[in-house]
């Protein structure tokens, strides 16, 4: 079992939809968590990040973690076309330097 | 954030032969880390790179194969060596962020190999 689980898409939505991208975890180390955006022969940005369970909102993005489920979603509203790409999770832990570990990436399309 | 830039963006390689990614990061930084992106994969560590000191190594990966230097707080390169066409992949460049472990990546080098 990977560590880090991400439904790799492809994910197809209309302009204007809510999308919901998740992951699902294994290790209950795991304390801080990231959002990265990728675009097209582009490297990873990162979107957001948060610490522990809770939600966190930027603009058109939501962070949300749920440490009792291991579970982490990133819900963007409105979604645009610009917002098609491949949106990686990613998780480490607290305390130092800690390696991050990255889910494989779910492709979204947002058609027009 | 760190604006990181990488050379060469792609590249298309002969199998046998060998070639030098650098990265070049517009701040001084303790620690450098190199990725390997494969289709349908994860991004995986291959090494961190810090300066003055040799780079460690992930599971799998070993320094005769990936040569790493970090002659600066603001360079590093890697080596493919002795390359196969199972090292085409996308090689990507980070420094981490505080405090999270954050990772902030460059553009990439796209390598195909024949």
């Amino acid at each position: 079992q990977k560590e880090v689980e991400q439904d790799p898409g492809p994910l197809s939505v209309p302009e204007g939809a809510i999308v919901s991208l998740n992951c699902t975890y294994s290790n209950s180390a795991f304390q801080y968590f990231m959002w990265y955006r990728q675009y097209s022969r582009k490297g990873p940005e990162l979107l957001m990040y948060t610490y522990s369970s809770g939600n966190k909102e930027d603009g058109r993005f939501t962070a949300q973690v749920d440490k009792s489920s291991k579970y982490i979603s990133l819900f963007i509203r409105d979604s645009q076309p610009s917002d098609s790409a491949t949106y990686l999770c990613a998780m480490t832990g607290s305390g130092g330097y800690q390696k991050v570990t990255f889910g494989t990436g779910t492709k979204l399309q947002v058609i027009p | 954030s760190a604006v990181i830039s990488q050379k060469p963006s792609r590249d298309i390689c002969q199998r046998g032969t060998s070639l030098t990614i650098q990265c070049q990061v517009d701040s001084q930084v303790t620690m450098m880390f190199w990725y390997r992106q494969q289709p349908g994969q994860s991004l995986t560590l291959i090494a961190t790179a810090n300066q003055g000191s040799e780079a460690t190594y992930e599971s799998g990966f070993v320094i005769d194969k990936f040569p790493i230097s970090r002659p600066n707080l603001t360079f590093s390169t890697l080596t493919v060596s002795n390359m196969s066409p199972e090292d085409s992949s996308i090689y990507l460049c980070s420094v981490e962020g505080t405090p999270y472990n954050e990772q902030f990546f460059g553009p990439g080098t796209r390598l195909t190999v024949l």
